[in-house]
């Protein structure tokens, strides 16, 4: 078993759609929790950052961490086509060196139409 | 402000041959990492460095060396490549263990 889980896709859906990505992972002592979009030959970006269980909104973005699940999600409101990309899940145990080494999802290709 | 820096863009090697991906930062950052993403399969850590003179394995760190004698540099070296050495390769930085790591745009290596 992965010790991150995430639904490869891919995801087609149409402008203005809402998006939802999720990643499901199995070990408990992961603390921070991150969603990175990549743009097609491009390195990883990071989007959005949650420590512990709870929900974090930046304008059309929303995390989600449900740590007694150990399941995480990302919402997009109003999708456009520049959010075409693909959305990687990451996380990390807490404390120490930890923060950079990353553990990573596959990814979810996602593509947005006009 | 250029941020993380990598070079060679692509690369093609012959299996057995050795080469140096190069990554270079300007922000005056401590840690540093390397990973590579093969495709389907998320971004794996192979070492990373906490200083210059500090580094110390990740997940996938076989078949690779690296070197850390500037704060600003982490060379990533392959001494005798392989096949399975195909993929695409990142450097990242960040300031401290709990701020964001910036990302390189990568270096697609093919070993043929």
């Amino acid at each position: 078993q992965k010790e991150v889980e995430q639904d490869p896709g891919p995801l087609s859906v149409p402008e203005g759609a809402i998006v939802s990505l999720n990643c499901t992972y199995s070990n408990s002592a992961f603390q921070y929790f991150m969603w990175y979009r990549q743009y097609s030959r491009k390195g990883p970006e990071l989007l959005m950052y949650t420590y512990s269980s709870g929900n974090k909104e930046d304008g059309r973005f929303t995390a989600q961490v449900d740590k007694s699940s150990k399941y995480i999600s990302l919402f997009i409101r109003d999708s456009q086509p520049s959010d075409s990309a693909t959305y990687l899940c990451a996380m990390s145990l807490a404390g120490g060196t930890s923060y950079g080494k990353l553990t990573f999802g596959q990814g979810t290709i996602l593509t947005v139409h006009p | 402000n250029a941020g993380v820096t990598q070079t060679p863009k692509f690369r093609i090697l012959k299996i057995g041959q050795s080469m140096t991906l190069q990554c270079t930062q300007d922000m005056n950052h401590n840690y540093m990492y390397w990973y590579r993403q093969d495709p389907g399969m998320g971004l794996k850590l192979i070492y990373y460095s906490v200083g210059a003179g500090i580094t110390d394995k990740g997940e996938v760190p076989n078949g690779y060396n690296v070197s850390r004698s500037t704060t600003e540099d982490f060379p990533l070296r392959l001494e005798l490549a392989a096949p399975s050495q195909t993929s695409v390769y990142f450097c990242a930085s960040s300031y401290a263990e709990d701020t964001e790591a910036f990302f390189g745009q990568g270096t697609r290596l093919t070993v043929v």
